[in-house]
């Protein structure tokens, strides 16, 4: 089976820097994704890391350790339209279906 | 290049009756997949498919859920007999053919359905 872990619930001031974890376990694994969702939307593709390391682009930076069954999603420079729910989504081994944790809200206050 | 397109945005159903949500992929995309969400819960898996060809439903209900992805046309996601706990929002995904595992999915903006 796959377990796939995220906060519920984070908030954070416009301007800071805000980390989103995702711990998972599964049967083989061949990539995370992370995805925005704003309320009433469809989810966007933000990032895709299937080696070890960190992945920036623009504001936005993804980091995935395989041995620890973690990765990160880092927003930098917080803007209002940064307030979403952010997906962690795990690709198991010989599959093409993303599997979806319960998504992280982020409120971005001013 | 218009984005996955699903339709409607909004159904409203009364118990017992039968819901059929649309999915046209983008273009050139091959490869469907429908999801649920309930309030407050991840995205559920239900449903993956080529043309013409269920590759994995293992994420169906086995009663009153079909799906299909005829050579022509949208994919369906057919509901029968509706119930309460079948309200949700559902989104389809389409992704192109023969790009391997890192493909990224784009979603459509999803169907409400609400069950009365």
């Amino acid at each position: 089976g796959q377990n796939i872990d995220q906060p519920t619930e984070m908030t954070a001031t416009e301007g800071a820097i805000v980390q989103i974890n995702c711990t998972y376990q599964t049967s083989g694994f061949n990539g995370l994704f992370w995805y925005q969702q704003h309320a009433g939307e469809a989810p966007t593709f933000l990032s895709y890391n299937v080696l070890d390391g960190l992945e920036e682009k623009g504001r936005f930076s993804s980091f995935l350790s395989r041995s620890k069954g973690y990765s990160y999603l880092l927003l930098k420079e917080l803007q209002m339209k940064d307030s979403a729910s952010y997906l962690c989504a795990v690709l198991k081994g010989g599959s093409y279906i993303p599997t979806f944790g319960r998504g992280t809200s982020l409120i971005v206050h001013p | 290049n218009a984005g996955v397109m699903q339709n409607p945005r909004h159904l409203v159903r009364r118990r017992g009756q039968e819901a059929r949500l649309r999915c046209s992929p983008m273009k050139g995309h091959s490869h469907v997949y429908w999801y649920r969400q309930l309030p407050e819960e991840g995205l559920k898996f239900m449903v993956y498919l080529q043309k013409e060809n269920i590759i994995d439903e293992s994420g169906m209900p086995k009663e009153r859920f079909s799906a299909e992805f005829p050579k022509e046309g949208p994919s369906i996601l057919r509901i029968q007999q509706v119930v309460r706990g079948d309200s949700a929002a559902y989104f389809c995904a389409s992704s192109p053919p023969g790009t391997g595992v890192n493909t990224e999915a784009f979603f459509g903006q999803g169907t409400r359905l609400t069950v009365v």
